[in-house]
């Protein structure tokens, strides 16, 4: 089993609409939690951490859920510059790296 | 401030053949990685430096080695290309440690080997 497993989608979109994401992390140890976004041939960027008490940044949403091991990424009012692949990264069992999920393709049409 | 830059942006090579991918940073950050991304799979961690002069191996680590000379630079070698090394290579660094609970790590563009 993977350590941090993605639906590869992709998710396919209309401007406007509200998309989530989830993903599956195996290490109940994990501490840290991050979704880094990546657009096409580019460098993974940081989106947002993600926190036990879940956070908000605009029309992003991160949630955290420890119990069922899994953390989730709602986008509001899809723009289609939000098109790119989200990358889903937990720190490791002994938090001395980051394992990034192989990332979901979201699709943004007009 | 240019960040995280690394060269070569493209290479080929032929199987045998050895060269070595250079990143450097000019934020000052204590910590540095090295990754190859493929098709289908996440970034795979190939070896890591948590400062100038030390080295670490990460999650795949064969046929790679790495060295750390100058705090901002951080050179990843392949000795013996082979085919398995066809990859996209990230350099990205941090100042705070992996386990830190706001690790942000910044990527440099990356380099697109094929081994032929």
């Amino acid at each position: 089993r993977k350590e941090v497993e993605q639906d590869p989608g992709p998710f396919n979109v209309p401007e406007g609409a509200t998309v989530a994401f989830n993903c599956t992390y195996s290490n109940s140890a994990s501490q840290s939690f991050f979704w880094y976004r990546q657009d096409c041939r580019k460098e993974p960027k940081l989106l947002m951490s993600v926190y036990s008490s879940g956070n908000e940044d605009g029309r992003f949403t991160a949630q955290l859920n420890r119990a069922s091991q899994y953390i989730s990424l709602l986008i509001r009012d899809s723009k289609l510059s939000d098109s790119a692949t989200y990358l889903c990264v937990v720190n490791s069992a002994g938090g001395n790296k980051l394992v990034f999920g192989a990332g979901t393709i979201l699709r943004v049409k007009s | 401030n240019a960040g995280v830059t690394q060269t070569p942006k493209f290479r080929v090579l032929k199987t045998g053949q050895s060269m070595t991918l250079l990143c450097a940073q000019d934020m000052n950050h204590e910590y540095m990685y090295w990754y190859r991304q493929d098709p289908g799979m996440g970034l795979r961690l190939i070896h890591y430096s948590v400062g100038e002069g030390t080295t670490a191996k990460g999650e795949v680590p064969d046929g790679y080695n790495v060295s750390r000379l100058k705090k901002q630079n951080f050179l990843l070698g392949l000795e013996s290309a082979a085919p398995s090394q066809t990859s996209v290579y990230f350099c990205a660094s941090s100042v705070t440690p992996p386990g830190d609970s706001y690790n942000e790590q910044f990527f440099g563009p990356g380099t697109r080997l094929t081994v032929l």
